[in-house]
């Protein structure tokens, strides 16, 4: 089962900035907090990912508490297809599958 | 060029027939994946093969039998189809057996049963 809990759903504007939360207070040291993503009808996008310290790509920022219980990916822009299903997920060091929550429906709205 | 191809992408069949899914990644990646997303939108891993070699089975019926020729493609080949089949499923390719590395999923097959 998955071991990360995420708001159901969230809208945001578009061209504002989307914060999506991830609470992960199970988390241990050797753990990663990864993101991914997954458009209607599409298969799961990779996002980021990160162990402690924050972390910026093309797509998105990951901001990583101090005590790593938590975490919210930064979507700096939001268009409308960033409409997705969004997935936060802990993956142990050396673990061989991706173990999927619920995740979170992000709307965006024009 | 699609780094991960699944055919076909929509699957109608009837109760208690054969069919297979195939599964292509031109990445070369060592590892693949066969993943399953229910009708409540819960994806979970049902495979994995490293190197044409069976790694995860996540306890999926003996009706579901993977097959891998060769590291590039992972095919899924599933026996007496019930209702309960249905989903959509995904197959999906990382660099090497440690999930910490970005796994690439294919765009699906939505496998109807009736």
């Amino acid at each position: 089962d998955a071991k990360t809990t995420q708001p159901t759903s969230m809208d945001c504007a578009e061209g504002r900035a989307a914060n999506l939360p991830c609470n992960h207070s199970t988390i241990s040291g050797n753990e990663y907090v990864y993101w991914y993503r997954q458009i209607h009808s599409q298969g799961p996008q990779y996002i980021i990912h990160g162990l402690k310290n924050n972390e910026t790509n093309e797509m998105a920022s990951l901001i990583i508490t101090e005590d790593r219980k938590s975490s919210t990916l930064i979507l700096p822009h939001a268009t409308l297809r960033d409409t997705a299903v969004y997935y936060c997920i802990e993956i142990i060091q050396g673990a061989q599958k991706l173990v999927f929550g619920q995740g979170t429906r992000l709307t965006i709205n024009p | 060029d699609t780094a991960v191809s699944q055919t076909p992408k929509y699957l109608v069949t009837q109760m208690g027939n054969d069919k297979s899914i195939k599964c292509e990644q031109n990445l070369g990646h060592d590892t693949m994946y066969w993943y399953k997303q229910d009708s409540k939108k819960f994806l979970k891993i049902m495979f994995s093969y490293n190197n044409k070699e069976l790694i995860i089975n996540e306890t999926v019926p003996n009706r579901f039998s993977p097959k891998s020729p060769d590291k590039a493609h992972l095919n899924l080949h599933i026996n007496s189809l019930e209702l309960g089949d249905s989903a959509v499923y995904f197959c999906a390719s990382s660099q090497s057996l440690v999930v910490g590395t970005e796994a690439f999923f294919g765009q699906g097959t939505r496998l109807t049963v009736v």
